[in-house]
C-alpha cells in the first residue's frame, strides 16, 4: 500500500531533550516536505527536500533540523524542543515538485513540549 | 509574500444544502492553486487542484471550484452537502518560482447540520 508513515504518532516530552520524528515513503517520491498545524494557523511549511541532500526552509524553520540521506526517509530534529513547538505534525510527500503535484500526507504526529 | 485568506473559520450548513468555502490569494504572479480536506484524526487529502487551462476544476466527492483571476479568488463549492463532508478544509497556493514553497490557508471547518 502506497504510504507516509510518521513515527511516534504521540510524544510527550521535556524542555531541552532532542527528539527525532521520523517520516518514510515508499512510493518513490522526490520531494517530501514538513509542516505543522497550529489552531487559527492553518498549517505552515518548516522544510522541504526536493531529492537526496537537497533541502531549503520553509516558512518556519526555526528550531528544526532536517537530513535527506535516503529518498525515502525524512527525519525531522529538534535538538532542544521549547514549549512553543508543541504542535501536531504532518509529513508529506510528491512525486517532484508541488506545482502541479499533489502532495500525500501522513497521519501527523501530535508532540507535547513541557 | 505569496498568501491566502480563508474567509469564516466556521461554516454550518444544512444537510442537501449549497455548500460554498471561500478562498482569496495574494500573489503577483499566476499562481498554481489547491484544495485539502481533513477528515478528524486524519491527515489532509487532496480534493482538487487548478494549474493551467479551464478555470473551473472538479475534484472528488463532487466538490468544484472556479479560479477567478479578477476576483484573485478560487472559491470551493458543492451543490448539495452530505454528513460525510464535515472536515477540515485548508486552500493552497504554491509557485514555481518561489522553489516549491507550499502556503496553506488558516482551514475552514464545515459542518453538515441534519
Amino acid at each position: 500500500e502506497a504510504q507516509v508513515t510518521q513515527n511516534p504518532r504521540y510524544l510527550i516530552t521535556v524542555t531541552g531533550k532532542k527528539l527525532t520524528v521520523t517520516c518514510s515513503q515508499n512510493m518513490n517520491h522526490e520531494y517530501m516536505s514538513w509542516y505543522r498545524q497550529d489552531p487559527g494557523l492553518g498549517l505552515r511549511q518548516i522544510y522541504y527536500s526536493m531529492n537526496v541532500e537537497v533541502t531549503d526552509k520553509g516558512d518556519v524553520p526555526e528550531g528544526y533540523k532536517v537530513s535527506r540521506k535516503e529518498k525515502r526517509n525524512f527525519p525531522l530534529i529538534l535538538e532542544s524542543p521549547s514549549p512553543n513547538q508543541t504542535s501536531l505534525y504532518f509529513c508529506a510527500s510528491s512525486l517532484a515538485g508541488v506545482t502541479y503535484n499533489e502532495q500525500f500526507f501522513g497521519p501527523g504526529t501530535r508532540l507535547t513540549v513541557l | 509574500a505569496q498568501s491566502v485568506t480563508q474567509l469564516g473559520s466556521h461554516v454550518s450548513v444544512s444537510e442537501g444544502a449549497l455548500v460554498l468555502l471561500r478562498c482569496n490569494y495574494s500573489s503577483s504572479v499566476p499562481p498554481y492553486l489547491f484544495w485539502y480536506v481533513q477528515y478528524p484524526n486524519q491527515g489532509l487529502q487532496l480534493l482538487l487542484k487548478y494549474t493551467t487551462g479551464a478555470t473551473l476544476v472538479k475534484g472528488i466527492n463532487g466538490f468544484e471550484a472556479e479560479f477567478k483571476k479578477s476576483e484573485t479568488s478560487f472559491h470551493l463549492t458543492k451543490p448539495s452537502a452530505h454528513m460525510s463532508d464535515a472536515a477540515e478544509y485548508f486552500c493552497a497556493v504554491s509557485r514555481s518560482n518561489t522553489g516549491n514553497q507550499f502556503y496553506f490557508g488558516t482551514g475552514t471547518s464545515l459542518t453538515v447540520i441534519p
